[in-house]
């Protein structure tokens, strides 16, 4: 059974930095992008930005209100996925999901809860 | 980049009724569109991708279709289980954009 499951959300200050998680089993998680989704409270899904897999170089692209300040990387020998946020908004409050593909987006995680407040 | 226009941005509906969503695109994105679902305090759901084939396991009452510009979600005899928010999301293009979200709701 595919599952995703997302850590490192918490309280922060604006200005600092934080890293989530994305731990995935139940797949060969090499072989799949992973893509970053956040949803502020009572608003929208928006896409964050994504990693494609090492076939394919592991790239990276992001939305350009993340872009110069999140930073996506995985480790695949360990099957996770990171979002490192630095530099963190009031308006990078949200619930951030992880999910599996791009371009196929099969599975999602349930999610961890990143709150930017002084 | 890409707007996503969904249409409406809500609705009222009955058990049994036959739903539909309008999503378009600001430009052609060909096919390259996902439908989700997502119920209150829960993750979303994958539903639909290349405009309209269905995920595994999703049920046979939903269907998708359109090409381009526009498209549609539907829900061919609502059931209780289906009240949630629909969000399509195209990803022919970076950054990859969602609509609004289209709340359906319960008449």
């Amino acid at each position: 059974e595919v599952q995703l499951v997302e850590s490192g959300g918490g309280l922060e200050q604006p200005g600092r930095s934080l890293r989530l998680s994305c731990t995935a089993s139940g797949f060969t998680f090499g072989a799949y992008a992973m893509t970053w989704v956040r949803q502020a409270p009572g608003k929208g899904l928006e896409w964050v930005g994504f990693i494609r897999s090492n076939t394919y170089g592991g790239t990276t692209e992001y939305a350009a209100s993340v872009k110069g300040r999140f930073s996506i990387s995985r480790d695949d020998s360990k099957s996770i996925a990171y979002l490192q946020m630095n530099s963190l908004k009031t308006e990078d409050t949200a619930v951030y999901y992880c999910t599996r593909g791009d371009t196929f987006v099969t599975h999602w995680g349930q999610g961890t809860l990143v709150t930017v407040s002084s | 980049d890409i707007q996503m226009t969904q249409s409406p941005s809500s609705l009222s509906a009955s058990v049994g009724d036959r739903v539909t969503i309008t999503c378009r695109a600001s430009q052609g994105i060909s096919n390259y569109l996902a439908w989700f679902q997502q119920k209150p305090g829960k993750a979303p759901k994958s539903l639909i991708y290349a405009a309209s084939t269905l995920h595994s396991g999703v049920p046979s009452n939903f269907s998708g279709s359109g090409s381009g510009t526009d498209f549609t979600l539907t829900i061919s005899s609502l059931q209780p289980e289906d009240f949630a928010t629909y969000y399509c999301q195209q990803y022919n293009y970076y950054p990859r954009t969602f609509g609004q979200g289209t709340k359906v709701e319960i008449k």
